[in-house]
């Protein structure tokens, strides 16, 4: 079965340190990747995406997101983590639906540390 | 925009009672989504409709879960009799019929079966 994996449960970062959040997918037909962040009591609201072309890209919040095709791996990074940025992050992929069919993974907890 | 509205926030109910969650699409949207949020299984989806026609149920859990979509600005998600081990919460998100048009979520309903 299709499946997302994001291997760290946690992360803990310290504000002003950069940022690096993974996700690996199963191979499939061609993704459509995506990240979403999720604050405490909110829905999930889309960071970024990646359809086709440069396969680094840019988000929402500073943040952006590299497909490695080889890797199987779209990895969320950021240069500098704010203390607002303390939420869940989703990695999510679409194998070719085309219509936000997504799967997701199990979720990482950030946490900033002052 | 007003974005995806779910009702209710919050819903405390007994083991055996009838459960119905709602849920308002984004007006224009030709897909929608019903997803459930676990500890245990993260963010799994239900069903999911296209122009209010059912297209995917196979993630409802059992026949106690039933979803309709009577018209395009209205969708439920019925549980009867509800379980404890239904509590989580439920989301519902929209989308256009665009591969580039970004999932839409509301902010669920945490619902708590005891």
């Amino acid at each position: 079965a299709q499946s997302v994996t994001q291997p760290d449960i946690h992360i803990t970062v310290s504000e002003g340190a950069s940022l690096e959040l993974r996700c690996n997918y199963s191979y499939g037909a061609t993704p459509y990747l995506f990240w979403y962040v999720q604050s405490p009591g909110q829905g999930l609201q889309l960071l970024l995406k990646y359809f086709s072309g440069d396969t680094l890209v840019q988000g929402i919040k500073g943040f952006e997101a590299e497909f490695k095709r080889s890797q199987s791996s779209f990895n969320l990074r950021k240069p500098s983590v704010h203390w607002s940025d303390a939420a869940e992050y989703f990695c999510a992929v679409d194998w070719g639906t085309g219509f936000q069919k997504l799967v997701f993974g199990t979720g990482t907890r950030l946490l900033v540390s002052p | 925009d007003a974005g995806v509205i779910q009702s209710p926030r919050h819903e405390v109910t007994e083991m055996g009672q009838e459960v119905t969650l709602r849920c308002k699409p984004i007006s224009g949207h030709d897909y929608l989504f019903w997803y459930r949020q676990t500890m245990m299984r993260g963010l799994e989806l239900l069903i999911y409709f296209n122009n209010n026609v059912p297209i995917d149920d196979s993630g409802m859990p059992e026949d106690r879960f039933s979803a309709k979509m009577p018209n395009a600005s209205f969708s439920t998600l019925k549980i009867q009799p509800s379980e404890p081990r239904d509590s989580a919460v439920y989301f519902c998100a929209s989308s256009r019929d665009r591969g580039d048009s970004p999932l839409h979520f509301g902010n669920g309903t945490r619902l708590t079966v005891t």
